[in-house]
């Protein structure tokens, strides 16, 4: 399954609001997952079941969308969210992950 | 907490084998709830699963990569290891463990270890 993310890189000011995109090859009825990752560092698990967020992530990320068609978004952006974020399905193997969205704070 | 830490060269010959363990600490190995994966990401691009297992050894591997890959456990050492043969500077990467829930997300990550293949 071929996961396309959009945009490919992003800049917003803090405070600003932040929606990002991916895209499944086919449907996988809510498998989804987002990471974030800080330069340097491993993948963090945001969210998983497409809504889900994951013990002690900011609620300030939220994720929703259905069949192919997947949204993360941020409500209000932070210094700290500077990072790479990547879609991942969780349907079938092989597990893919979108290639991944820059956020850079302005 | 669940812990993953890689261990292994940093730095292999074109053609030759690649061995890398991960050591799993605060969680047992042997868990019913989890697969352990190898994820890989090459400098600057995105992530690539290369395979997991379950702590019975069965195995589950990515196709594009399945004929040069091997992943085993020894449950005994809470360790589960890669090896990737014929590598390339293709193979070039920071190579993760991780830890997966039967859903399929991984909510554990080790810190990666930097593989660079090169003469």
């Amino acid at each position: 399954i071929q996961m396309t993310q959009s945009p490919s890189s992003l800049s917003a000011s803090a405070g600003d609001r932040v929606t990002i995109t991916c895209r499944a090859s086919q449907d996988i009825t809510n498998s989804l997952a987002w990471y974030q990752q800080i330069p340097g560092k491993a993948p963090k698990l945001l969210l998983y079941a497409a809504s889900r967020l994951e013990s002690g992530v900011p609620s300030r990320f939220s994720g929703s969308g259905s069949g192919t068609d997947y949204t993360l978004t941020v409500s209000s952006l932070q210094p700290e969210d500077s990072a790479t974020y990547y879609c991942q399905q969780c349907y079938s193997t092989p597990w893919t992950f979108g290639q991944g969205t820059k956020v850079e704070i302005k | 907490q669940l812990q993953l830490q890689e261990s292994g060269p940093g730095l292999v010959k074109p053609s030759e084998t690649l061995s890398l363990t991960c050591t799993v600490s605060g969680y047992s190995i042997t868990s019913y709830s989890y697969y352990w994966a190898w994820i890989r990401q090459p400098p600057g691009k995105g992530l690539e699963w290369i395979g997991n297992i379950y702590y019975s050894g069965s195995t589950y591997y990515n196709p594009s990569l399945e004929s040069r890959v091997s992943i085993s456990v020894d449950t005994s050492k809470s360790q589960f290891s890669l090896t990737m043969t014929s590598m390339t500077a293709a193979d070039t990467a920071v190579y993760y463990c991780a830890s997966r829930l039967s859903s399929g997300w991984f909510d554990y990550w080790g810190q990666g270890t930097l593989v660079t293949v090169s003469s």
